[in-house]
């Protein structure tokens, strides 16, 4: 089974703290996404990643940026945390094939106070 | 742009058959996710459809595809409390790089005892 694990199920952090979260997929994945949940919007992609040390923008990218340094792990960063990105993180993988589903984590609830 | 809509409630009784309709717009997908989200996780893929199918059928899930009318139910029969969950649809949009998924917005499944 795949397994995507994300290093938090919640975190506090204060307004303009970086903030990091971790992810990391056990199948050699190729792909990496970051979205992020909020009751009535649904999920929106932040960022995505389709190799090492590649990046591409997803919908709503602005205030956030991301890492992919070995093909297993795609960190996002919070660069100055504000109130308005408190929201549930989700983040997925798939791999290179076009159609392939997506795998999630269980989710990081970051809350910034 | 692709879109994909979908109800956002829907209750029914423990025992009934649940139906859970979904609408896109890409006529060129050809792969259609049903995921279901319990509360407090992430997103677990229940089944998929391949464009070139009319049904799919799971246990008790059946999966049908209207292509003609781009509409996607998935029906859930002898539905239980454990069902009770966010159930997103999702389809392959070509619009974006690879590996890219385009979600509803989800329907929140309320199973009554």
């Amino acid at each position: 089974d795949v397994k995507v694990t994300q290093s938090s199920r919640y975190l506090v952090k204060r307004t303009g703290e970086k903030v990091f979260l971790e992810c990391v997929q056990d199948m050699d994945h190729e792909n990496m996404f970051w979205y992020r949940q909020d009751p009535g919007l649904g999920l929106r992609l932040i960022y995505f990643s389709y190799d090492v040390k590649m990046k591409e923008k997803g919908d709503i990218p602005e205030g956030y940026s991301v890492s992919r340094e070995k093909k297993e792990r795609f960190s996002l960063i919070l660069e100055s945390a504000s109130t308005n990105q408190t929201s549930m993180y989700l983040c997925a993988s798939s791999a290179e094939q076009p159609n392939q589903p997506q795998h999630f984590g269980d989710g990081t609830r970051l809350s910034i106070l | 742009g692709e879109d994909v809509e979908q109800s956002l409630f829907l209750s029914v009784r423990e025992g009934d058959s649940s139906v859970i309709n979904c609408t896109y717009t890409d006529s060129s997908s050809t792969y259609l996710y049903w995921y279901k989200q319990e509360p407090g996780a992430g997103l677990q893929l229940l089944t998929y459809i391949f464009s070139n199918m009319d049904m799919k059928q799971d246990q008790r899930l059946t999966v049908l595809l209207n292509k003609k009318d781009k509409h996607l139910s998935l029906r859930i029969a002898d539905t239980q409390t454990g069902d009770s969950a966010i159930y997103f649809c999702a389809e392959f949009g070509y619009g974006g790089s690879q590996g890219n998924l385009i979600f509803g917005k989800g329907t929140k499944l309320s199973v009554k005892p």
